[in-house]
């Protein structure tokens, strides 16, 4: 079984400029999270969608993240002006059903440099 | 509102040495508790988790933890560490209640030495 897939791995930009990092989730699972991990600190929660709809996303800074799952499958997270405080790893994990004992699997993420 | 907190942010041992890696949590209801281990460059993967069954909880590659109630711990242990155990280890913490999000320590990086 294929696990959780990311791209890019990683990313280096610019300040100002746009970002997008991609996640496909494992096969059949409903639930999938973004996860924001800063460095020597634990994932903190940007967004959970429960297939195509975002149920959690107060973590998620509007103003220039966005965030989208079509058709409940894949998601795409958008960055929109890169600030340097947005230098990070960016996780994507998906569980099979909602529900707090669920088990989260995590893709290997995508490192963002912002310069 | 529920955290974790994880004692040490740098664990060292000789191979062949116990593994202890503490986490504290802090609910104001009965928790779900996780560890999870991350490989450089790589994604977090579920070693354990305590959902109220049994007290002890057995996980991957030889790795266990015990929920303790009264102490409000889960520290995770292995009896003989291993150079391939050489990775961060993250404690986080969820509610029964409904859907809360997933809570997670600062980790332990935990280094084995020959």
């Amino acid at each position: 079984e294929a696990g959780v897939v990311q791209s890019p791995r990683y990313k280096i930009i610019e300040k100002k400029q746009p970002v997008a990092f991609w996640c496909n989730p494992i096969s059949g699972h409903n639930t999938l999270y973004w996860y924001r991990q800063n460095l020597g600190q634990g994932p903190e929660l940007l967004i959970r969608y429960e297939n195509e709809e975002a149920v959690d996303d107060s973590q998620l800074p509007k103003d220039r993240f966005s965030a989208e799952r079509l058709k409940g499958v894949d998601s795409t997270l958008k960055i929109q002006p890169a600030e340097l405080g947005d230098s990070a790893v960016y996780l994507c994990a998906s569980s099979l059903e909602q529900g707090p004992q669920e088990t989260q699997y995590f893709g290997p993420g995508t490192r963002l440099l912002v310069l | 509102a529920q955290s974790v907190t994880q004692l040490g942010s740098h664990v060292s041992v000789s191979e062949g040495a116990l593994v202890l890696l503490r986490c504290n949590y802090s609910s104001s209801v009965p928790p779900y508790l996780f560890w999870y281990v991350q490989y450089p460059n790589q994604g977090l993967q579920l070693l354990l988790k305590y959902t109220s069954a049994a007290t002890l909880v057995k996980g991957i590659n030889g790795f266990e933890a015990e929920f303790k109630k009264s102490e409000t711990s889960f520290h995770l242990t292995k009896p003989s560490a291993h150079m391939s155990d050489a990775a961060e280890y993250f404690c986080a913490v969820t509610y029964k209640t409904g859907f809360q999000k997933l809570v997670f320590g600062t980790g332990t990086r935990l280094l084995v030495s020959p």
